[in-house]
């Protein structure tokens, strides 16, 4: 049974640019939260996605923006990048209803902005 | 902002219990704790849960305290690949994200 999948697994952006991120989540569950997690500090929440609809938002700027398929997989969207951007981002999936225990994280996506 | 206190860093001995505090003074009734770890270069690992009564499962024991503004978590056999990043949590059992602290770095020696 996979996990949680996210793609790609390091990414290079110049500042400016804009950047989609990619997530699968786990089988069965079928809603997904983006973290992101600067060096060396805990990850922060940026948003979360149920029936492909933003349910909960993080204290992020618009310049992020996600997007949840009908197949439950989900998108990150980071507009007109900024070095401070350059962090871990991280997926997690759960089955909507079952608590904490039902969060899986991915292993990320390391964006350096340059 | 998160609403724990842990320590910075500490240090365990291959095949002793590594005990791992957590503060969380300002927790409300409905509000649970929550233990989860990461190592390195993966994204955190679900360990544990627990309420008000002690908790204990495969991997960990939780204990909190019956006023409930601490918590340890135990970790009986610890093993080297147990070194990890452990964050403390506190939130309500269906809320929807997780705030992490700094967490604990515990180092597993042999």
């Amino acid at each position: 049974d996979a996990g949680v999948t996210q793609s790609p697994t390091h990414l290079i952006k110049t500042r400016g640019q804009q950047v989609t991120l990619r997530c699968s989540p786990k089988s069965g569950h079928d809603t997904v939260s983006w973290y992101q997690q600067a060096l060396g500090q805990g990850p922060q929440f940026i948003f979360q996605y149920y029936e492909e609809e933003e349910r909960q938002r993080g204290n992020f700027p618009d310049r992020f923006s996600g997007h949840q398929f009908p197949n439950y997989s989900s998108e990150l969207n980071v507009n007109a990048l900024l070095l401070g951007d350059s962090a871990l981002y991280l997926c997690a999936s759960s089955p909507i209803g079952q608590g904490n225990y039902g969060y899986t994280f991915g292993s990320g996506t390391r964006l350096t902005v340059v | 902002d998160a609403k724990t206190t842990q320590p910075t860093s500490m240090d365990c001995a291959e095949g002793r219990a590594a005990n791992l505090p957590c503060n969380h003074s300002t927790i409300s009734g409905n509000e649970y704790v929550y233990w989860y770890r990461q190592i390195h270069s993966q994204g955190p690992q679900y360990i544990i849960h627990g309420l008000k009564n002690n908790e204990t499962n495969e991997m960990a024991s939780l204990i909190i305290t019956e006023d409930r503004k601490s918590s340890t978590l135990i970790l009986p056999h610890a093993t080297l690949r147990d070194t990890a990043v452990y964050y403390c949590i506190v939130r309500m059992e269906y809320g929807n994200k997780l705030v992490f602290g700094a967490g604990t770095i515990l180092r597993v020696k042999s």
